[in-house]
C-alpha cells in the first residue's frame, strides 16, 4: 500500500525556518519525481517544488532562493527546508508523487494528507 | 506564466450532470489533469491525460477537451461528489506545474 506521511509543520515566526518531512512507503522516492504542493487558507492549490529521480530540482518563483527540496534515500523520505518564512507561506503543505508519461506532461497520482504551516508572530 | 481559468462554483441537482470547465490559451496542445479535494482530505486524481480515469474512479467521471477549454463531466451527481475540483497542466514556463483556481461543486 502506498503511503505518504508529512510531518514537521507548526507555528513559526516570520523570518524563521522549518523543515518538512514526507515519509514514503510503497514505492522508492529516489526512483520517482516527488513534489511539494501547498494550499493557503481560502486559496487554491499551488505547486511549490519538484525533485526529479536524478538530481534536478525546480522551484516556484514564489519560493525560489528560500526553499530547498531534498531526499534521504536510506529513509525513503522527502524533505522541504523552508527559510525566511513569510506570512504568505501559511498553508497546508502536501507531498505528492509525480508521473511524467513520455516526458510530455506531469501529474500527481499519490498525495499525502498534508501538514499545516502557520507563519505568524 | 501560464494561466488556467475555472469558474469559482458550479451547482447541480442530485442525479443531474455537472460540467466543470478549465480554460487556457492553446490548452489543446497540453494534457489536462483533474483533482478532487474534499475538506480535510488530500487531493485525489480523478482524470489524467484529458480523459483517462484512474482505477477506482467511477465511470460517471469523464473528461474532454475542445478548443481552448477542457471539461470535467460528472453524471448522476450525488452528495458524495461535493468537493473542490482543480485542473492542472504542465507548462514550459518558469512555474512548470500550473493549477486552475479551483471550482467548488455544490449538490443542491
Amino acid at each position: 500500500e502506498v503511503q505518504l506521511v508529512e510531518s514537521g509543520g507548526g507555528l513559526i515566526q516570520p523570518g524563521g525556518s522549518l523543515r518538512l518531512s514526507c515519509a514514503v512507503s510503497g514505492f522508492t522516492v529516489s526512483s520517482n519525481y516527488m513534489s511539494w504542493v501547498r494550499q493557503a487558507p481560502g486559496k487554491g492549490l499551488e505547486w511549490v517544488s519538484v525533485m526529479y529521480s536524478g538530481t534536478g530540482t525546480y522551484y516556484a518563483d514564489s519560493v525560489k532562493g528560500r526553499f530547498t527540496i531534498s531526499r534521504d534515500n536510506s529513509k525513503n523520505t522527502l524533505y522541504l527546508q523552508m527559510n525566511s518564512l513569510r506570512a504568505e507561506d501559511t498553508a497546508v503543505f502536501y507531498c505528492a508523487r509525480g508521473v511524467t508519461p513520455m516526458g510530455t506532461t506531469f501529474y500527481f497520482d499519490y498525495w499525502g494528507q498534508g501538514i499545516l504551516v502557520t507563519v505568524s508572530s | 506564466s501560464y494561466v488556467l481559468t475555472q469558474p469559482p462554483s458550479v451547482s447541480v441537482a442530485p442525479g443531474k450532470t455537472a460540467r466543470i470547465t478549465c480554460g487556457g490559451n492553446n490548452i489543446g496542445s497540453k494534457s489536462v489533469h483533474w483533482y478532487q479535494r474534499k475538506p480535510g482530505q488530500a487531493p485525489v486524481l480523478v482524470m489524467y491525460l484529458d480523459s483517462d480515469r484512474p482505477s477506482g474512479i467511477p465511470e460517471r467521471f469523464s473528461g474532454s477537451k475542445s478548443g481552448n477549454t477542457a471539461t470535467l463531466t460528472i453524471s448522476s451527481v450525488d452528495s458524495g461528489d461535493e468537493a473542490d475540483y482543480y485542473c492542472q497542466v504542465w507548462d514550459s514556463g518558469s512555474d512548470p506545474v500550473v493549477f486552475g483556481g479551483g471550482t467548488k461543486l455544490t449538490v443542491l
